[in-house]
């Protein structure tokens, strides 16, 4: 089945860029999409398609993709971004939707 | 606006059953897949089910599939999660989700309800 690693940590000061990455094979040729999750709250979608941010989502926020590994990238980090993250794509050939292990992003 | 609420969480014993609902307002529900994700205490996100729109296309989780089913009443805008044969490691708050657009697979999830907790103990 379909694996996606992302680090367990990343830890970035305020007004610094973060970036979270998720590994797997050959991502680029698949849809990326990126979820934010703070404690005892839902997920919010903040990438979807790759790169398409939804509406209300801060422009800070930015996603890539290529290769294997796709980026969940934050400009001017700031303390409410602090939370975890995860990535998700389809997997065609098992048909089931695979969630990577996420990533919590701690703002110093 | 878009609300999912679910509901049927509980405590139920090992080898026992529950059923999951999802009520959905604020969009066409029947022109959406609709997932559930769970989420284990401390840990991350799995993917569970998912459904097409119409209902007629379905997709399972390995460590679910033949144990939990899936379905839909589009006339009553609601998500069902059937879970019988429980165990211990299916303990988590469950959510259901939107698929964001009307494609039949690759779609992300735009909107959560708040979850309904699972508790599987003797």
């Amino acid at each position: 089945s379909y694996v996606l690693t992302q680090p367990p940590s990343v830890s970035v000061a305020p007004g610094r860029t973060a970036r979270i990455t998720c590994g797997g094979n050959n991502i680029g040729s698949k849809n990326v999409h990126w979820y934010q999750q703070k404690p005892g709250r839902a997920p919010v979608l903040v990438v979807c398609y790759d790169s398409d941010r939804p509406s209300g989502i801060p422009e800070r926020f930015s996603g890539s993709n290529s290769g294997n590994t796709a980026t969940l990238t934050i400009n001017r980090v700031e303390a409410e971004d602090e939370a975890d993250y995860y990535c998700q794509v389809w997997d065609s050939s098992s048909h089931h939707w695979v969630f990577g292990g996420g990533t919590k992003l701690t703002v110093l | 606006e878009v609300q999912l609420l679910e509901s049927g969480g509980g405590l139920v014993q090992p080898g026992g059953s529950l059923r999951l609902s999802c009520a959905a307002s604020g969009f066409a529900f029947g022109t959406y897949a609709m997932t559930w994700v769970r989420q284990a205490p401390g840990k991350g996100l799995e993917w569970v089910s998912s459904i097409s729109g119409s209902g007629g296309t379905t997709y399972y989780a390995d460590s679910v599939k033949g144990r939990f089913t899936i379905s839909r009443d589009n006339s009553k805008n609601t998500l069902y999660l059937q879970m019988k044969s429980l165990r211990a490691e299916d303990t988590a708050v469950y959510y259901c989700a939107k698929a964001r657009d009307i494609a039949v697979t690759g779609y992300c999830f735009d909107y959560w309800g708040q979850g309904t907790l699972v508790t599987v103990s003797s």
